[in-house]
């Protein structure tokens, strides 16, 4: 079982570069979210989804784009990354009536 | 707004004692979902217990138990006789019923248990 595989584990980005983060799901789960994790404040929530063709902004959504075009994939673009991205980025996805996330292994993600 | 807070930043117990992660929350909604989740030091966050809000029974899991008080906006976590193993991050989350179910996380509080 994959449950939720991020794309790549780690990356290093030079200020003003772009990346996309991918995050994949066999699970068939409807919702999928993306958080960043910061030293002492926890998770914070980006940008989630609640099924294909559709995304919405969560708590910390500027300078970050999302699509998910197909329901088991959920993509995090950064268009022009800046040193304050610097983070580590979480997948996560939950079936609808059961509402547990289960969570990606993590994107360490340094913007120099 | 929804808000969690562990005011535990770190906690260092010696193996074998019991520890107490204390998790206070907010919310206008009244029906809600609590969570805490493990972070081992390999990163990955691992699921350990959902409880729903008009759901005030405590539970036992091996040597975990929660003990949740809506009186009080309480959802207390408790390892009898810890091990090594425990040492982790552990996060304490609400959520929505309805809607997206967004998780809200608390800061986390680090927990180490020295052999």
């Amino acid at each position: 079982n994959a449950g939720v595989t991020q794309t790549p584990k780690f990356r290093v980005l030079k200020t003003g570069q772009s990346m996309t983060l991918l995050c994949a799901q066999d699970m068939n789960h409807e919702y999928m979210y993306w958080y960043r994790q910061d030293p002492g404040m926890g998770l914070r929530l980006i940008h989630y989804s609640v099924g294909e063709g559709t995304t919405a902004k969560g708590e910390v959504p500027d300078g970050y784009n999302v699509s998910r075009l197909k329901k088991q994939n959920f993509l995090l673009g950064l268009e022009s990354a800046a040193p304050s991205q610097t983070s580590v980025y979480f997948c996560a996805s939950s079936y609808l009536k059961w509402n547990i996330q289960y969570f990606g292994a993590g994107t360490r993600l340094s913007v120099l | 707004a929804q808000k969690v807070t562990q005011a535990q930043t770190e906690i260092s117990v010696v193996e074998k004692e019991d520890v107490t992660l204390d998790c206070v929350y907010e919310t206008r909604d009244t029906t809600y979902y609590l969570f805490w989740y493990k972070q081992p030091p390999s990163g990955e966050l691992v699921f350990l217990i959902r409880r729903n809000s008009f759901d005030e029974q405590n539970e036992i899991s091996g040597r975990y138990s929660w003990n949740f008080q809506k009186s009080t906006s309480s959802f207390n976590f408790t390892i009898t006789a810890s091990q090594v193993v425990d040492s982790a991050v552990y996060f304490c989350a609400l959520s929505e019923v309805l809607g997206a179910q967004k998780l809200v996380f608390g800061q986390g509080t680090r927990l180490t248990i020295n052999p």
